[in-house]
């Protein structure tokens, strides 16, 4: 079975400051892997996805992620981070034949102005 | 509807009672599910609804949850004689159901919270 594993349950940065949140996955074939966004008061909200092709993938407000498969993993970054960009993050990945994704434990991101 | 509906936003009950949860998901999708967002923890996949087809209810942690989803929309998830340990978030969310990495649309969740 499909696992994820986000080892940093919160991070503080400072506005402007780049960020890396990290995600680490346990699948036996390529993986489908997405990383989500929860703002408070808020549903979820996909930042970007991964299936195949080109390792970098751009999202939505300024964010990429790189699936790395020797390392099993596939960060989020962002090279300049807004107050806005508080919130908790969620990493997932799915399998292949099963729709339902496995998420991370989340990690929350504090922005200090 | 223009996103994923549920309701309530909040439930207050007790140890023992029963409770249902409501979800509306996007008018065409038809792939519906639940997951469980406990304090500190991911979210826990529940139960998942493609069309017309089986249930896939392999994340139902007991006899005490079952889910049903009606006319292939609104989907009722229902907790008997709730515990503490199932207080928790409740997300809904549904997708188009037409491919395994599809993007997922969430609703707001209901705040379980049993006392």
């Amino acid at each position: 079975a499909q696992s994820v594993t986000q080892p940093d349950i919160h991070i503080t940065v400072s506005e402007g400051a780049s960020l890396e949140l990290r995600c680490n996955y346990s699948y036996g074939a390529t993986p489908y892997l997405f990383w989500y966004v929860q703002s408070p008061g808020q549903g979820l909200q996909l930042l970007l996805k991964y299936f195949s092709g080109d390792t970098l993938v751009q999202g939505i407000k300024g964010f990429e992620a790189e699936f790395k498969r020797s390392q099993s993993s596939f960060n989020l970054r962002k090279p300049s981070v807004h107050w806005s960009d508080a919130a908790e993050y969620f990493c997932a990945v799915g399998a292949t034949g099963r729709r339902a994704l496995t998420f991370g434990s989340g990690t929350r991101l504090q922005v200090q102005p | 509807g223009a996103g994923v509906s549920q309701s309530p936003s909040n439930k207050v009950t007790e140890k023992g009672k029963d409770v249902e949860l409501r979800c509306d998901p996007i008018s065409g999708h038809t792939a519906l599910y639940w997951y469980r967002q406990s304090l500190g923890q991911g979210l826990e996949f529940l139960i998942y609804f493609q069309g017309n087809s089986a249930p896939d209810k392999s994340g139902l942690p007991s006899d005490r949850f079952s889910a049903e989803r009606t006319g292939g929309s609104v989907s009722t998830l229902t907790i008997q004689r709730t515990q503490q340990e199932d207080s928790a978030v409740y997300l809904c969310a549904s997708s188009l159901g037409t491919t395994t990495n599809e993007k997922l649309f969430f609703g707001s969740g209901t705040q379980l919270s049993v006392l």
